[in-house]
């Protein structure tokens, strides 16, 4: 059984409009994150979550929100979409502290037109 | 903040022959280093993790080396096959308790031909 579910697989979303993404984890995990790739930049740190607080945010644009209604989940809310904010949106989880490796989900692809 | 650089972007080599990653970074003070694995169209799968200057063979093909002199972190595996092929990525982890934040590398896509 997959240990962190990641949905929807694909998304296709029209600029202006808001998606929610979705992300859960059952490895027991107290830390959650949310990460993106896409084909002009490497992965990128987006969001850290613990116990439901924000710990740490490295996106500048409040078009992004996470949002943690359990401990175990990590939704990401993405409003007035552009074209630039295509990418695969990966979601992690780990124990906390920076020792403990960082397990991925299958990731969100993520298309604006 | 940390910046980390990947080197070579695309590298192939014959299937038996041997393929160098290597990273380097700039925050003397990182701690915890990471390799993950991509393949085509996947999520990326944790290889291993360092954090002392030593060079470690996790018994799957790969070594690992870190050298924090000159904050240097390579993988290397010593005899590529076809299903090494994929994407790797290291990643650098500060030694905040608290701050789980990965910086990564640009990433390296490994083409290895049988």
């Amino acid at each position: 059984d997959p240990k962190i579910i990641q949905k929807p697989k694909y998304l296709v979303a029209v600029t202006g409009s808001e998606k929610i993404l979705i992300c859960e984890q059952y490895l027991g995990h107290n830390a959650m994150y949310w990460y993106r790739q896409s084909a002009k930049k490497p992965l990128e740190f987006m969001f850290s979550y613990s116990y439901q607080k924000l710990m740490d945010n490295q996106t500048a644009s409040s078009r992004f929100q996470p949002q943690s209604s359990k401990k175990n989940h990590l939704d990401l809310q993405i409003t007035a979409l552009k074209p630039d904010d295509s990418a695969t949106y990966f979601c992690a989880s780990s124990h906390l502290g920076s020792s403990y490796e960082q397990y991925f989900g299958p990731g969100t692809r993520l298309t604006v037109l | 903040g940390e910046q980390v650089e990947q080197r070579p972007p695309h590298l192939s080599v014959r299937e038996g022959d041997s393929a160098v990653i290597t990273c380097t970074y700039t925050d003397p003070n990182s701690y915890y280093f990471f390799w993950y694995k991509q393949e085509p169209g996947a999520s990326l799968q944790l290889l291993m993790k360092v954090f002392s200057s030593t060079e470690i063979n996790e018994g799957q093909g790969f070594t690992v080396l870190l050298n924090k002199k000159d904050k240097r972190l390579s993988l290397n595996l010593t005899a590529a096959h076809p299903g090494d092929s994929a994407a790797y990525f290291c990643a650098v982890s500060p030694t905040t308790g608290g701050n789980n934040k990965l910086t990564f590398g640009q990433g390296t896509v490994l083409s290895v031909i049988p």
